[in-house]
């Protein structure tokens, strides 16, 4: 059974960092693609990032470029997700979500999420 | 950046078709997806490829997709189909994922 287990979360300052994670199991973790998605209180589902099977091809929404940085540890069968430079508006809970298709880029499996607060 | 706008809600009664749209420029040459959120859920996916069930997905789950609008049809609506619905499309302009700014259907 795939399963996806993101953990990190928790309340930081404004301008503060924080480092969330995304353990794979059920599957054969280093053949995935693999995404973060985060979604504000209230709000809709955004695309945060996207990272390749090998970590060699990497997207940012232009809302966390240059803030936030994905990486993966295929030996570990995890995800991660370096949040600096945090705003109120970071304030979400966060998805790590698997590509199904690289022609057809759906996501097909979600964890349940982590969330982050900002506030000071 | 590329825009999907979906209304923000539908209301349907049980037993009827629901219809949620999805438009975006062009976006019947993109592939669309939906993805259906409960409260306090991650997102399931219903519908790939714009339409493609995964298997666990009713027969009741249809979509369409052609010019500017995609579409999800819930045919027989029931209670537990109320929910949050939200169309995705990759922008490969911008090397970006795109969300619709999803529609919450209602089950009256």
């Amino acid at each position: 059974e795939v399963q996806l287990v993101e953990s990190g979360g928790g309340l930081v300052q404004p301008g503060g960092s924080l480092r969330l994670s995304c353990a794979a199991s059920g599957f054969t973790f280093s053949s995935y693609e693999m995404n973060w998605v985060r979604q504000a209180p209230g709000k809709g589902l955004e695309w945060v990032s996207y990272i390749s099977s090998s970590g060699g091809i990497i997207y940012y929404a232009d809302s966390v470029k240059g803030r936030f940085t994905i990486s993966r540890d295929n030996a570990k069968k995890s995800l991660y997700l370096q949040m600096n430079s945090l705003r109120a508006e970071d304030t979400a809970v966060y998805y790590c979500a698997r590509l199904e298709s690289t022609t057809l880029r759906y996501f097909g499996y979600w964890g349940q999420g982590t969330l982050v607060t900002v506030s000071s | 950046s590329y825009v999907l706008t979906q209304p923000p809600s539908v209301s349907v009664a049980p037993g009827k078709t629901a219809r949620i749209t999805c438009g975006g420029n062009n976006i019947g040459s993109k592939s669309v997806h939906w993805y259906q959120q409960k409260p306090g859920q991650a997102p399931v996916l219903v519908i790939y490829y714009d339409t493609d069930r995964p298997s666990g997905i009713p027969e009741r789950f249809s979509g369409s997709n052609s010019g500017n609008t995609a579409t999800l049809t819930i045919s027989r609506v029931e209670a537990g189909d109320e929910a949050d619905y939200y169309c995705q499309v990759w922008d490969s302009s911008s090397d970006h994922y795109v969300f619709g700014t999803g529609t919450k259907v209602t089950v009256l």
